[in-house]
């Protein structure tokens, strides 16, 4: 079993649409968690951290459930510039490492 | 602002040969990783170093080699070259662990093994 398991994907939605996706993590220990978006042949970038409460940056909701070790991120009014593959990450209190899943990919339709 | 460099971009080597491929950070941190991705896959941890003169493996070592000898360099050398190591590879960067600390990736580098 994957360490972090993602959706592949594609999701294909239309401009304007919210879509989310799921990530689940089999390492309990893990204590930290994040979103990165990769751009076509790009390298990932930072794209939010997700904290326990839920947090909310503009258009994007990430939200954690520890019991059921599963994140998620939420995006709203979907733009184009917003295709791109979505990667979960997690990493263990004492991380030197993190631990990618392989990512969702997005395509936002015009 | 140059943030994490990698050099070369794209290189095509035959298989048995070796080579380095060239990191660089200018931003100060102490943490610095080499990273593989494969088609359709997350990221691979292939070694890691917490600052100058400290390496670690990570969940692929195998087939590799790197030095700290300062912050600002994290060079990784493949040696004999295998088609499993075609694959894009990625240096990144934090300030301290990764776990609360924003991570930056180079740009890439594309190596195909032939």
């Amino acid at each position: 079993r994957k360490e972090v398991e993602q959706d592949p994907g594609p999701f294909n939605v239309p401009e304007g649409a919210t879509v989310a996706f799921n990530c689940t993590y089999s390492n309990s220990a893990s204590q930290s968690f994040f979103w990165y978006r990769q751009d076509c042949r790009k390298e990932p970038k930072l794209l939010m951290s997700v904290y326990s409460s839920g947090n909310e940056d503009g258009r994007f909701t990430a939200q954690l459930n520890r019991a059921s070790q599963y994140i998620s991120l939420l995006i709203r009014d979907s733009k184009l510039s917003d295709s791109a593959t979505y990667l979960c990450v997690a990493a263990p209190g004492s991380a030197r490492q993190l631990t990618f899943g392989s990512g969702t990919q997005l395509t936002v339709l015009p | 602002n140059a943030g994490v460099t990698q050099t070369p971009k794209f290189r095509i080597l035959k298989i048995g040969q070796s080579m380095t491929l060239q990191c660089t950070q200018d931003m100060n941190h102490n943490y610095m990783y080499w990273y593989r991705q494969d088609p359709g896959m997350g990221l691979k941890l292939i070694y890691y170093s917490v600052g100058a003169g400290i390496t670690d493996k990570g969940e692929v070592p195998n087939g590799y080699n790197v030095s700290r000898s300062t912050t600002e360099d994290f060079p990784l050398r493949l040696e004999l070259a295998a088609p499993s190591q075609t694959s894009v590879y990625f240096c990144a960067s934090s300030y301290s662990g990764p776990a609360g600390n924003t991570i930056y990736f180079g740009e890439g580098s594309w190596l195909t093994v032939v």
